[in-house]
C-alpha cells in the first residue's frame, strides 16, 4: 500500500527566504507526482506534475524535482512571499489507478512579512 | 480553457436526511471524473471516479454513491446521512487516466 509523508508538517518563514519541502514516498512504481496548493477552506490548486521519467519540473518560483528510486520529490520556492502562505500538498498516482491520487497530509506554510 | 464547478459551496443537513451535490466540467468532452473526501485529520480520500457516461467505481465502502447522468456532470448522492459523513468534498477531472487532476472548490458538509 502506498504511503506519502510530507516533511515538516508545518514551516513558518520570513519573506524573501527560499525554502524547500519535502515529499517521500514507499512504492517507487508510480506514474507521476503532483504538488498542490490548497488555501483555507478552499480546493486544491494544482502547481506542478512531473512524470515518472522526469527529473524535475518548473513554473516561476517554483521547482520540483523527482526521484523515484529513492521515494523522494522536494518543492523549491524561491524567494517566498506572504502571498505563498497555504497548505501544499504531495500527491502519486499509480500506474494502473484512473486518477486515484495517494495524498500526504500537507505541510502548512506560512510566510510573514 | 477548462472550469470546474460544484454546488453547493456549504452545506448544513440533519442525520437521516438526503443529500445531492453536483459537479459540472465546462470546456473538455469526455473527462474522467472524481469525488474525493477530504475529512479533518485524515487526509484525502478517492470516493468514487468515472471513466464514461453510467460509468461509477467506488473505492470504499459506504453510505454515499455516485451518479454521471451527462458527460460531463457528476453527482454525489446520499439517502440517509451519517454523522460520519461530514467532511469536505472535492469533485475534480483529468483528460486521461493517470494524467494531471484539476480540483474544484470544493463543498462542505455538516451533518448534525
Amino acid at each position: 500500500k502506498q504511503e506519502v509523508t510530507q516533511i515538516p508538517a508545518a514551516l513558518s518563514v520570513p519573506e524573501g527566504e527560499n525554502l524547500v519541502l519535502n515529499c517521500s514516498f514507499t512504492d517507487s512504481a508510480i506514474y507521476n507526482l503532483q504538488w498542490f496548493r490548497q488555501d483555507p477552506g478552499k480546493g486544491l490548486t494544482s502547481l506542478l506534475l512531473i512524470q515518472s521519467s522526469q527529473r524535475e519540473q518548473t513554473s516561476g518560483r517554483l521547482n520540483a524535482s523527482l526521484d523515484k528510486s529513492s521515494g523522494r520529490s522536494t518543492l523549491y520556492i524561491a524567494a517566498s512571499q506572504p502571498g505563498d502562505s497555504a497548505t501544499y500538498l504531495c500527491a502519486v498516482t499509480g500506474g494502473t489507478s484512473y486518477g486515484k491520487l495517494t495524498f500526504g497530509q500537507g505541510t502548512i506554510l506560512t510566510v510573514h512579512p | 480553457s477548462q472550469t470546474i464547478h460544484q454546488w453547493p459551496a456549504t452545506l448544513v443537513q440533519p442525520v437521516g436526511s438526503p443529500l445531492s451535490l453536483e459537479c459540472t466540467v465546462e470546456g473538455t468532452s469526455n473527462p474522467n471524473l472524481y469525488w474525493y473526501r477530504q475529512a479533518a485529520g485524515r487526509g484525502l480520500q478517492l470516493l468514487f471516479y468515472s471513466v464514461g457516461i453510467g460509468q461509477i467505481s467506488s473505492e470504499v465502502p459506504q453510505n454515499l454513491s455516485a451518479s454521471r447522468p451527462q458527460d460531463r456532470q457528476f453527482i454525489l448522492s446520499s439517502k440517509k446521512l451519517l454523522l460520519s459523513d461530514s467532511g469536505f468534498y472535492l469533485c475534480a477531472w483529468s483528460a486521461w487516466g493517470p494524467g494531471e487532476l484539476f480540483f474544484g472548490e470544493g463543498s462542505r458538509l455538516t451533518v448534525l
